[in-house]
């Protein structure tokens, strides 16, 4: 299958600095990914649709302004999250998608701890 | 939105037995129902998806049924192996379509050698 690479596997930061994590599809075009923050025993969350060249849509209560999407390019998307506070400790994880009618692959995922 | 419910929460079978684990949705319209395996602390792998045109497929020991008119669908395993042990995900996409998905609440599988 297709690769999504997904970096840091692990960060650990300072609770009010800001930590980005990069998406990235290898060996395909992704026109849309998704950001997804999964809890400890829980499911994944979906937290925001990254369109190529467009702004970000972000479900129902995810803060746009604290979590930052930025898809500058169809191998690319990041996300930011800014001042960032122990509640946001999660494992953030990435998928991304060539097509409509295509398969989702998920990226490894990063560890986020904020201490 | 989508509403996906996912029974049971854990599970526990003994080596060789088989194990079900069964999805419901909301969604009439939904016709993509993939099923994701997810390791402690690593990334959802796709084990194996079906279209709303077929009501089985099976890949091995692993196979999922689905049945439109109820709204539902489940992953079989059988022969069950210790390393059949993880966490697995139903998902549903949303408005139909192939895009945004919603993940059910997992199933917790431990297969007891």
């Amino acid at each position: 299958g297709a690769v999504v690479s997904q970096h840091p596997s692990r960060v650990i930061c300072k609770s009010g600095t800001s930590v980005k994590i990069e998406c990235r599809s290898l060996d395909f075009q992704a026109t849309t990914m998704f950001w997804y923050r999964q809890f400890p025993k829980q499911s994944l969350m979906l937290m925001a649709t990254s369109n190529e060249g467009s702004k970000a849509t972000y479900e129902q209560g995810v803060e746009k302004d604290k979590f930052l999407i930025n898809h500058a390019s169809l191998t690319l998307s990041t996300l930011t999250v800014t001042s960032a506070h122990p509640e946001d400790s999660s494992f953030y994880i990435c998928s991304a998608r060539g097509g409509s009618n295509t398969e989702a692959f998920f990226g490894q995922g990063t560890r986020l701890t904020v201490v | 939105g989508e509403n996906v419910e996912q029974h049971p929460s854990t599970l526990s079978v003994q080596e060789g037995d088989s194990a079900v684990i069964k999805c419901t949705y909301s969604d009439s319209a939904s016709n993509y129902f993939p099923w994701y395996k997810q390791e402690l602390g690593k990334r959802p792998q796709l084990i194996i998806d079906i279209r709303s045109n077929v009501g089985e497929k099976k890949d091995q020991r692993i196979a999922v049924t689905l049945n439109k008119t109820a709204k539902h669908f489940s992953l079989h395993i059988t022969e069950t192996q210790p390393e059949d042990s993880a966490v697995y995900f139903c998902a549903v996409p949303l408005s139909g379509g192939y895009q945004k998905v919603t993940f059910g609440t997992g199933t917790k599988l431990q297969v007891i050698p």
